[in-house]
């Protein structure tokens, strides 16, 4: 079975700064996805970015990226020039190939952004 | 666009009371839907999903029940409440074939059992 591991309960950052959030999986599939969510205050989960196996470059939302390194099954998040308003619950998902989608989650890092 | 809707938003209920949470999608057809649990500082649990209407998959046995009885709703369902089915639920849909098939999350009912 698929397991997704974050090692991270907790992480702070400064505003402004740069944050690494760290997270390894367990598969025996050579293609699959993955994918960060941010959970804030309001408990709505909103999808951060997304990183499909076979791409071997790492996938870059605007101040969001990650560092997928396939053979290591690490999928970290990099976030850059921190807000306020990135301060949330983040949590990695794996997802194996197949019509059903089943995302399998972490235990999530609480991030939080100080002045 | 796509809109998920779940409700009620908060729940009290005592133990061993009935429970109907729903769950809808606009703006789609045929959609993945999944139910979830998120216990207290904790990572989201799978409980069912369903592929289509009448179909649902069992990822973890539970006092729980889901139903699909239209293709844009999904319904979470209790005969008895229990103290340990409290937690923060979460509906959330995908569209089945594209590559990414990325779930969509409502904004959840947070359950709490006295």
């Amino acid at each position: 079975a698929q397991t997704v591991t974050q090692s991270q309960p907790e992480m702070s950052v400064q505003e402004a700064e740069t944050v690494t959030l760290s997270c390894t999986y367990d598969t025996s599939e050579s293609d699959y996805y993955l994918f960060w969510y941010k959970q804030p205050p309001s408990r709505q989960m909103i999808l951060v970015i997304r990183q499909e196996a076979y791409k071997q470059q790492n996938a870059t939302e605007n101040r969001f990226s990650v560092n997928f390194q396939k053979a290591a099954k690490s999928f970290s998040l990099k976030i850059s020039d921190s807000q306020l308003g990135d301060a949330a619950m983040y949590f990695c998902a794996y997802r194996a190939p197949g019509t059903a989608s089943k995302l399998t989650f972490g235990t999530g890092t609480r991030l939080q952004v100080t002045l | 666009s796509q809109t998920i809707h779940q409700w009620p938003a908060t729940l009290v209920q005592p133990v061993g009371s009935p429970l109907s949470l729903e769950c809808t999608v606009e703006g789609t057809s045929n959609p993945n839907l999944y139910w979830y649990r998120q216990a207290a500082g904790r990572g989201l649990q799978l409980l069912f999903y369903s592929v289509g209407i009448g179909q649902i998959s069992s990822e973890v046995p539970q006092n729980l029940s889901a139903s699909r009885p239209q293709d844009r709703q999904f319904i979470l369902s209790s005969k008895k409440l229990l103290l340990s089915d409290s937690g923060f639920y979460l509906c959330a849909w995908s569209v089945p074939g594209v590559s990414y098939n990325e779930q969509f999350f409502g904004p959840g009912t947070r359950l709490t059992v006295l």
